[in-house]
């Protein structure tokens, strides 16, 4: 079976930064994909790691550690647009994803 | 806007009721999902198509029964639902199943509601 851990609940101050920590547990492993979902809205694509590492996107970046099944996605310089979901999920050897049950990340002013 | 639609948004039904999810996507992919999203849980995967064929039914109750005319379209027919099948439908779509690295694609969901 698949084992994806995240926490519940973050909150941070804008202009603050915040790490979203995930561990997995999958037969198999082909990467590791971050997602911010809005209340009432579709899940967004942030990021894909496979190889170990940190991966850089603008204020958003993604690090994995396959030998450690850890994976986190570091939100700098937040702004209040940033008070989402944010899904861990890992892809096994079928390709199919395996959710976490999201960190709600609460930004306030 | 996310290349992925959903109809309707909401839909509040009785057990008894027959009703159908739509789910619709304009970028050209061949794979298409159904995941259902309860409160504080995990996105659990329902259903995939890959270039219309049914690749995957993850131990979902016959109540719910999919159906893939082509690769823009995908829809979820509901019948006999029970109250805990309350929960938001979300319909996703990928360049093709089995490759590595390609995100999916979702659409806003379906909020639906059983009495």
């Amino acid at each position: 079976g698949q084992n994806i851990d995240q926490p519940t609940e973050m909150t941070a101050t804008e202009g603050a930064i915040v790490q979203i920590n995930c561990t997995y547990q999958t037969s198999g492993f082909n990467g590791l994909f971050w997602y911010q979902q809005h209340a009432g809205e579709a899940p967004t694509f942030l990021s894909y790691n496979v190889l170990d590492g940190l991966e850089e996107k603008g204020r958003f970046s993604s690090f994995l550690s396959r030998s450690k099944g850890y994976s986190y996605l570091l939100l700098k310089e937040l702004q209040m647009k940033d008070s989402a979901s944010y899904l861990c999920a890992a892809s096994s050897n079928d390709y199919k994803l395996s959710f976490g049950a999201g960190t709600t990340v609460t930004v306030r002013a | 806007e996310t290349g992925v639609t959903q109809t309707p948004r909401h839909l509040v039904m009785g057990m008894t009721n027959k009703k159908s999810l739509k789910c619709e996507q304009h970028l050209g992919h061949n794979a298409m999902y159904w995941y259902k999203q309860s409160a504080k849980k995990p996105l659990e995967l329902m259903f995939v198509y890959n270039f219309k064929e049914q690749t995957e039914n993850n131990s979902v109750p016959s109540r719910f029964s999919p159906e893939c005319p082509n690769s823009s379209h995908l829809f979820l027919h509901l019948h006999t639902l029970q109250p805990e099948d309350s929960a938001l439908y979300l319909c996703a779509s990928s360049q093709e199943e089995g490759t590595g690295g390609q995100p999916q694609h979702f659409g806003d969901g379906t909020r639906l509601s059983i009495l």
